[in-house]
């Protein structure tokens, strides 16, 4: 089956950047998406179609596309986007659903 | 705002069935522009797609669920439901209702609260 890679975790100080990575063969084909998730709480749409930003969404959020890999970049990172983030996207037929296994970003 | 919130017994004996359903509030499942999803997550881990359904009845699943997943569609209620049959330990997780978007790959904009629903004799 079709699968999404993302590292476990990365780490930041405040006002720093992070930087996400998702890694999948049918990305080429297949717009991506990225949700933040925080402790209790239902995932939020970040980014839609590899780089969009829904309204609402801090413009410090952004997204890009290289290949087979997606990045979710998140510029001056503050204390409040410490989350597990995950990208989602489907299959090369564009019918399957997956999302990557979520990254925990911690603020340090 | 269109509002999802999702219903259900919060504890299922195994080989029983899970059942849930999900109202919608401020927007009509009867809608063409959406699909209606639902997306589960097991305690401390990460988010797996279970399927979704249009108002026609139309129907993705996951292939790795498929053979004990159906989701139907009541739109005279506003709502839509799911039933996961020979349910087990492993089937415990926070069960979301979520509105979907299809456009090349289909997402996910507006989610429920999350339920949780606990396989346990």
């Amino acid at each position: 089956s079709y699968e999404l890679t993302q590292p476990p975790s990365v780490s930041v100080s405040p006002g720093q950047t992070a930087r996400i990575t998702c890694s999948g063969d049918a990305l080429p084909k297949q717009y991506a998406y990225w949700y933040q998730q925080k402790p209790g709480q239902a995932p939020v749409l970040v980014i839609y179609k590899d780089s969009e930003r829904p309204s609402g969404i801090p413009e410090r959020f952004s997204g890009s596309s290289s290949g087979t890999t997606v990045t979710l970049t998140i510029s001056g990172v503050q204390a409040e986007d410490e989350a597990d983030y995950y990208c989602q996207s489907a299959d090369s037929s564009g019918t399957s659903v997956v999302f990557g296994g979520g990254t925990k970003l911690t603020v340090l | 705002q269109v509002q999802l919130q999702e219903s259900g017994p919060g504890l299922v004996k195994p080989s029983e069935t899970l059942s849930l359903t999900c109202t919608v509030s401020g927007g009509s499942v009867s809608s063409g522009s959406y699909y209606w999803s639902w997306i589960r997550q097991p305690p401390g881990k990460g988010l797996e797609w279970i399927g979704y359904i249009y108002y026609s009845g139309s129907t993705n699943y996951n292939p790795s669920l498929k053979s004990r997943v159906t989701i139907s569609v009541d739109t005279s209620k506003n709502q839509f439901s799911l039933k996961l049959s020979s349910v087990t330990a492993a089937d415990t997780a926070v069960y979301y209702c979520a509105r979907v978007i299809v456009v090349a790959a289909p997402f996910f904009d507006y989610w429920g609260q999350g339920t949780l629903v606990t396989v346990s004799s």
